[in-house]
């Protein structure tokens, strides 16, 4: 049972455009919510955050937009680099839950093309 | 400050064998989780360990092991390998309290053949 799915297993930009990458879940317990980058060869990092409480959370050129009712989050950078080129994951940490228990989906893989 | 370093970067082994996987946590963290990542597959929640203590457990069969140590440095154990444990795995770290944001190493490469 994928709870947090990633439907498009790729996604190919052209540079100085919009990349949107998109994020279903299916447990309405979720209330926050991260994407994380991935580099070949690295381990993910931390990209940006947003709570259930908010609908939108900005940082630089990521912005994150949640959707509660459609149970949908974006994450959207503009513009897009080709730095940005990178495997995207968005993941949920377990309601209630005292550690640290994330479920990823299966990853976005961007290419930002010059 | 230095990052989650885990050891080794790549291994290969053949089934039925056991394999120990290291993680060392950026100083001061005390809560280590590890993940499995296979192609198309995300990355998949192992376990994770508090102060020494597994807090939490993925839905992995019994081969899949870890323990903490005293200094937060974490082990995981994967005993009877078979052709499906050929995966990334990841270890992160944080200080423990909430919903943190992970810091990750950059994983041990495990081929099984």
């Amino acid at each position: 049972d994928q709870q947090v799915k990633q439907n498009s297993p790729s996604l190919s930009v052209q540079e100085g455009r919009i990349s949107i990458l998109n994020c279903d879940y299916t447990n309405s317990m979720f209330d926050y919510f991260l994407w994380y980058k991935k580099y070949p060869a690295e381990g993910p990092t931390f990209l940006i955050s947003i709570s259930s409480i908010k609908d939108k959370n900005e940082d630089g050129r990521f912005t994150v937009f949640l959707n509660k009712s459609a149970k949908h989050l974006s994450l959207h950078i503009v513009p897009s680099q080709p730095g940005d080129s990178a495997v995207y994951f968005c993941a949920a940490p377990a309601p209630n839950n005292a550690g640290n228990m994330l479920t990823f989906g299966g990853g976005t893989r961007l290419m930002v093309k010059p | 400050k230095a990052g989650v370093t885990q050891t080794p970067r790549y291994l290969i082994k053949t089934r039925g064998q056991q394999v120990t996987l290291s993680c060392s946590p950026i100083s001061g963290h005390r809560s280590v989780s590890w993940y499995q990542q296979t192609p198309g597959q995300g990355l998949q929640f192992l376990f994770e360990y508090f102060s020494e203590t597994q807090r939490n457990k993925g839905n992995f069969p019994g081969r899949f092991s870890g323990r903490q140590f005293s200094n937060s440095r974490s082990e995981m154990n994967v005993s009877t390998l078979e052709l499906g444990d050929s995966a990334l795995y990841l270890c992160a770290s944080s200080f423990g309290q909430g919903y943190e944001k992970l810091f990750f190493g950059s994983g041990t490469q495990l081929s099984v053949l």
